[in-house]
C-alpha cells in the first residue's frame, strides 16, 4: 500500500481478554517500530524490528506484550490479559534503512479501549 | 539516559510566531526532529536536523540546536489555526531507536 496500515482502527474489549494489532508496513520498509500513545503521556517506545528480528524489546512494559514481525514486512502486537492501564493508541512506524533522515512513517494507529 | 522532554501546552494568537523547546539527554544523538500529529491522525515529519548543525531555516519554520546544552526548538513564523496540533521532538542514534519526547499541543488562537 501508499501508507503504514493499522489494524483494527478501534478495538473494545473486556479485562483479561487477548488482543492482537496488526500493522502493514510501506513495501520495502525494513525497519518497524511500535510505539503506545496514552493522554498526556507522549509516544512510548516500545519494540523495534530490523528484518524480521527485534533488536531492541526494552520498551515492552510487561511480559504480556509481545511482538512479531514474519517476512520482513507485516507486524502483530499481541497483548495478552488485556489491564485497564492498557488503554492507549497503539502506533506503528515504518522506515527505510539506510535512510537519508531515518524519516518514519506513521499509521493512523490502533486505538485501545479496556473496560 | 534516553530522556526527550518537552513543555506539554502552548498557546499563542495567529500571526504571531510560537516556539516550541526540547531538552534530550542522549549526547551521541545523531538526528534530531520535529513531527507534526493533527487531531486523529498520526505523526508526520515537519523537519529534521543533523546533529552537526546549528540551525536549519526552511520556509516559515526555523529550528535551532544548542548540542553543548542539548536543547531543541521549533519556531513558527507567523502562526496560522492550521498549525494547532501536537509537536514532537525526536532524537535517533543513527537508525535504530528514535525516542520522542511527551509533545508540545500548540493552541492557535483566532
Amino acid at each position: 500500500g501508499a501508507g503504514v496500515s493499522q489494524s483494527p482502527s478501534n478495538k473494545v474489549t473486556e479485562k483479561g481478554k487477548d488482543v492482537e494489532l496488526r500493522c502493514d508496513p510501506i513495501s520495502g520498509h525494513t525497519a518497524l517500530y511500535w510505539y503506545r500513545q496514552s493522554l498526556g503521556q507522549g509516544l512510548e517506545f516500545l519494540i523495534y524490528f530490523q528484518g524480521n528480528s527485534a533488536p531492541d524489546k526494552s520498551g515492552l512494559p510487561s511480559d504480556r506484550f509481545s511482538a512479531e514481525r514474519t517476512g520482513g514486512s507485516v507486524s502483530t502486537l499481541t497483548i495478552q490479559r488485556t489491564q485497564q492501564e492498557d488503554s492507549a493508541v497503539y502506533l506503528c512506524a515504518s522506515s527505510s534503512l539506510p535512510g537519508q533522515t531515518g524519516e518514519l512513517f506513521f499509521g493512523e494507529g490502533s486505538r485501545l479501549t479496556v473496560l | 539516559g534516553e530522556d526527550v522532554e518537552q513543555s506539554l501546552f502552548l498557546s499563542v494568537r495567529e500571526g504571531d510566531s510560537s516556539v516550541i523547546n526540547c531538552t534530550y539527554t542522549d549526547s551521541s544523538s545523531t538526528y534530531l526532529y520535529w513531527y507534526k500529529q493533527e487531531p486523529g491522525a498520526g505523526l508526520q515529519l515537519l523537519t529534521y536536523i543533523f546533529s552537526n548543525m546549528d540551525m536549519k531555516q526552511d520556509q516559515r519554520l526555523t529550528v535551532l540546536l544548542n548540542k553543548k546544552d542539548k536543547h531543541l526548538s521549533l519556531r513558527i513564523a507567523d502562526t496560522q489555526t492550521g498549525d494547532s496540533a501536537i509537536y514532537f521532538c525526536a532524537e535517533a542514534r543513527g537508525y535504530q531507536k528514535v525516542t520522542f519526547g511527551t509533545g508540545t499541543k500548540l493552541q492557535v488562537i483566532p
